[in-house]
């Protein structure tokens, strides 16, 4: 299947800095990728859906001031956590998906971000 | 909204064994259904899907059936091997919408 990378893998960061998490197509173009937010024990929750070249789709209940995304290119995607909180720690996963929306989606493996 | 039920985990159980993993969904319209597996340290990977009411997704010796009449779509394999433990996720994609909605994940570890 195809490849998706996320970078990094962990990150470690204080508290009212920004941190960039980078999502990769590796081997296809990715019309659209999301982001999810995984928390201890629970379920993946999408925040948001990009598309390249234009804005991205926040679930309700996301700051998108706070996580800032940004699709440049069929390969690329980037989440933003600016102005990181404790309780921004978590694991955020990526995906992507090449063509219409009836296609697989394709997961990175995720970052573990954790704000002191 | 739509939402994924899964029953909690983890599972143990011993080489060979039969498995079932329980998935209940609450959706509006015809969602597709699907069961993603995570083994340790990589991405998610889809494992099956079925896109309308009594389709049967199998893969890899996994199989569920969609079910409308009582909205479950569970996981079951005949004789589960030590590379199965991972954790498996259930997930619902509503009509025409491409966005995936998840369960809360099992864990399944499977022992020699």
């Amino acid at each position: 299947g195809a490849v998706v990378s996320q970078h990094p893998s962990r990150v470690i960061c204080k508290s009212g800095t920004s941190v960039k998490i980078e999502c990769r197509s590796l081997d296809f173009q990715a019309t659209t990728m999301f982001w999810y937010r995984q928390f201890p024990k629970k379920s993946l929750m999408l925040m948001a859906t990009s598309n390249e070249g234009s804005k991205a789709t926040y679930e309700q209940g996301v700051e998108k001031d706070k996580f800032l995304i940004n699709h440049a290119s069929l390969t690329l995607s980037t989440l933003t956590v600016t102005s990181a909180h404790p309780e921004d720690s978590s694991f955020y996963i990526c995906s992507a998906r090449a063509g219409e929306w009836g296609n697989e989606q394709f997961f990175g493996p995720g970052t573990r971000l954790t704000v002191l | 909204g739509d939402s994924v039920t899964q029953m909690e985990g983890p599972v143990t159980l011993s080489e060979e064994a039969f498995l079932t993993i329980n998935c209940t969904y609450t959706a509006t319209g015809y969602p597709s259904l699907f069961w993603y597996v995570q083994y340790p340290g990589e991405g998610l990977q889809l494992l099956l899907k079925a896109t309308k009411a009594d389709d049967k997704g199998s893969n890899k010796g996994f199989e569920a059936t969609y079910r409308k009449e009582t909205t479950s779509f569970h996981l079951e394999k005949g004789s589960v091997q030590v590379s199965d433990s991972a954790v498996y996720f259930c997930a619902l994609s509503p009509s025409n919408t491409g966005k995936l909605i998840f369960g809360q994940g099992t864990t399944l570890q499977v022992k020699p």
